[in-house]
This record gives C-alpha cells, structure tokens and sequence, in this order.
C-alpha cells in the first residue's frame, strides 16, 4: 500500500529565517507530486507540481521554491520567511499516466512570528 | 475563472441534527467538472468524502450525501443527522476530469458538533 509522509507536523519559524518541509511517498514509483497551501482564511492553493525527478511546475508565485530530488521526495522550500508564508501546507500525490484522483499527506502548519 | 465558494464557518450543530453546508462552483474553464469534498478530522490529513463525476448524481458516504446540480452549478453536502465524530473541516472541491491533479478548493467549513 502507498503511503504519504509529510514532515514536520508544524513549525514555528521567526520571519526572515529558512524553511523547509518535506514530503516522501512510499510504495508508488514515478508518482506525480504537488503542494497546495492555504492561509488562515483562505483558499486551499496549488503552488508546484512535478512529474518526473528534477522537474518542478510552479503555479502560484509566493517567494517558495520546490525540488524533487528523488523519484519519492519533494521538497518545499525558502531563504527567507515571510509572514504571509503562514499558514498549512500539503504535499499530495497520484499515480503518473492515469486519471487517479489526488490522494493527500497530513499536513505541515507553519506559524511565522 | 474557476472558482468554489462554500459556507463560511465555523458551523455548529447539535449531535443528531441535520446539516447543510453550501458549496456552488464556477467551472468556465473547465469542459468536464468533477465536484468532490473533502474532509480533515482533527490530527489528520486531508481524505476523500464523496466524488461525483456526473451532473445529476448523487454521492453518498457515512450518511454525508451531495447532488452534483449543473442548473444551480451546486453540489450542498447534506447529512439527516449528525454525530459528534463528524467535527471536522469540510472542503468542497472542483476538478477537472481530463486533469485530475487540478483541484479549486473551497475556503473550508469548520464544523463543531455539540454533544
């Protein structure tokens, strides 16, 4: 069975200072990968996707980068918090080449002071 | 575009009530709409509630039922009567069926229910 890791759980993060939350997939090769985003009061948003290793679409533009590293990980990340970056984060996945529905990760909620 | 608009939470309802939270969409880009909702129980990820790919039908899922509406471009998550266990956040969602890593959300409802 296919499993999502989201790591960590929450963060308290002062502004300025460096992020990174993780996402790994167990139990599914090539799968396709995304983080969504929704800030206090907002919408759930997508910001990136990937398909393949290596290759990352971003579609929300909000000073966060995002890597795949490995055909299981992905990585999201900043330099520099903003406040505005507050807010919950999920990694989901699907299967690459099938019209599967999204399947998501418990969540990372980033608190920045 | 192509939007979600759900009831603005929180919500609180009384453990066997009944429950309506509205959710309506605005699918202009979209050829082929699937609605979906979503639910977040404390401490857990975001899972599946129902899927309707179909205008017209309904879903159904522990007691929650929604009708995908195309007339009134709705899909109202409906439960007859409500138990402590469903306090969660509600998403209603909008995907596109040829592309089903494209998913709007709602803003979420947050849901209480009193023992």
């Amino acid at each position: 069975a296919q499993t999502i890791h989201q790591w960590p759980v929450a963060e308290i993060k002062a502004v300025g200072s460096p992020l990174s939350l993780g996402c790994t997939i167990k139990g599914k090769s090539s799968p396709n990968l995304y983080w969504y985003w929704q800030a206090t009061g907002g919408t759930l948003q997508q910001l990136f996707y990937s398909i393949t290793v290596g290759q990352v679409e971003s579609v929300v533009q909000l000073n966060l980068s995002a890597s795949r590293p490995k055909d299981d990980q992905f990585i999201l990340s900043t330099e520099k918090l903003l406040l505005s970056h507050s807010g919950f984060y999920l990694c989901a996945w699907r299967p690459q080449g099938t019209n599967e529905r999204l399947f998501f990760g418990h969540g990372t909620k980033l608190s920045v002071l | 575009g192509d939007s979600v608009t759900q009831t603005e939470g929180p919500v609180t309802v009384s453990e066997s009530e009944s429950l309506i939270i509205n959710c309506t969409y605005s699918a202009t880009s979209i050829a082929y709409p699937n609605l979906f909702w979503y639910v977040r129980y404390p401490g857990e990820g975001l899972q599946l509630l129902l899927k309707v790919i179909t205008a017209g039908q309904k879903g159904s899922s522990r007691g929650f039922e929604a009708t995908y509406n195309k007339e009134t471009t709705s899909f109202h998550l409906q439960k007859a009567s409500v138990q402590e266990s469903d306090s969660a956040v509600y998403y209603c969602a909008l995907g596109d069926h040829y592309n089903q890593g494209k998913l709007i959300f709602g803003q979420g409802t947050k849901l209480s229910i009193k023992p």
